[in-house]
């Protein structure tokens, strides 16, 4: 069967410091990767999406980057937290039309 | 479209009523919806999905109705239960993508 492993599951982080947050999908191959932020109280903001190794679709204008190294790992990045990155990421997998599996989050509070 | 800046709408129900949670989709070429349910702190999981070509599907305890005429998609849950208080979220695929935009998420409340 297939597994997502989203680690770590809390983080606190200085401004201005960088980020890597790993994501790793087991039990499938080719998937649809996805990363996603969610501020507390709020909806599920698409980020990054990818459909291979290396193609990356880039959601909205931010501080962060993806990069997809390995068919099942996609990584998300920055080189200098901002305030504003805090939130929850969300990292999700899917085949192509089917539904999105999800990790179990990371709270990322950058203090 | 997304719209992830706004607070989520809350829906209040007693224990054993039905919940009916609704969600209007933009992309008319949207054609694989998805409802979600998210508890607190964890990550989103499935409940139901249904495609374009159908208008209705039950699953346990739960039905999706899909209009396309008005884009709308609605989750229906039978005999609530205290359980089921999360928030829940639309989610749909279509177009010349196949990313999975969300909608914005409604938080039911339960009352016992």
């Amino acid at each position: 069967s297939q597994t997502i492993h989203q680690w770590p599951a809390t983080l606190v982080q200085p401004v201005g410091s960088p980020l890597s947050l790993e994501c790793t999908v087991e039990g499938t191959s080719n998937p649809n990767l996805y990363w996603y932020r969610q501020a507390a109280g709020r909806g599920l903001q698409l980020l990054f999406y990818s459909v291979g190794i290396g193609q990356i679709s880039s959601e909205v204008p931010q501080n962060l980057s993806a990069s997809r190294p390995q068919d099942r790992q996609f990584i998300l990045s920055s080189k200098k937290l901002l305030l504003s990155d805090s939130g929850f990421y969300l990292c999700a997998w899917s085949a192509t039309r089917e539904q999105a599996f999800f990790g179990q989050g990371t709270r990322l509070t950058v203090v | 479209g997304e719209s992830v800046g706004l607070h989520l709408p809350t829906l209040s129900v007693q224990e054993g009523d039905n919940s009916i949670i609704n969600c209007a989709y933009s992309n008319s070429a949207s054609d694989y919806f998805i409802w979600y349910k998210q508890e607190s702190g964890k990550g989103p999981q499935f409940i139901i999905d249904i495609r374009s070509n159908m208008d209705k599907r039950q699953g346990q305890r739960v039905t999706v109705l899909l209009n396309k005429t008005v884009k709308h998609l609605s989750l229906q849950i039978a005999a609530t239960q205290p359980g089921d208080s999360a928030v829940y979220f639309c989610a749909e695929i279509g177009g010349a993508t196949n990313k999975l935009i969300f909608g914005t998420g409604t938080l039911l409340a339960v009352q016992p």
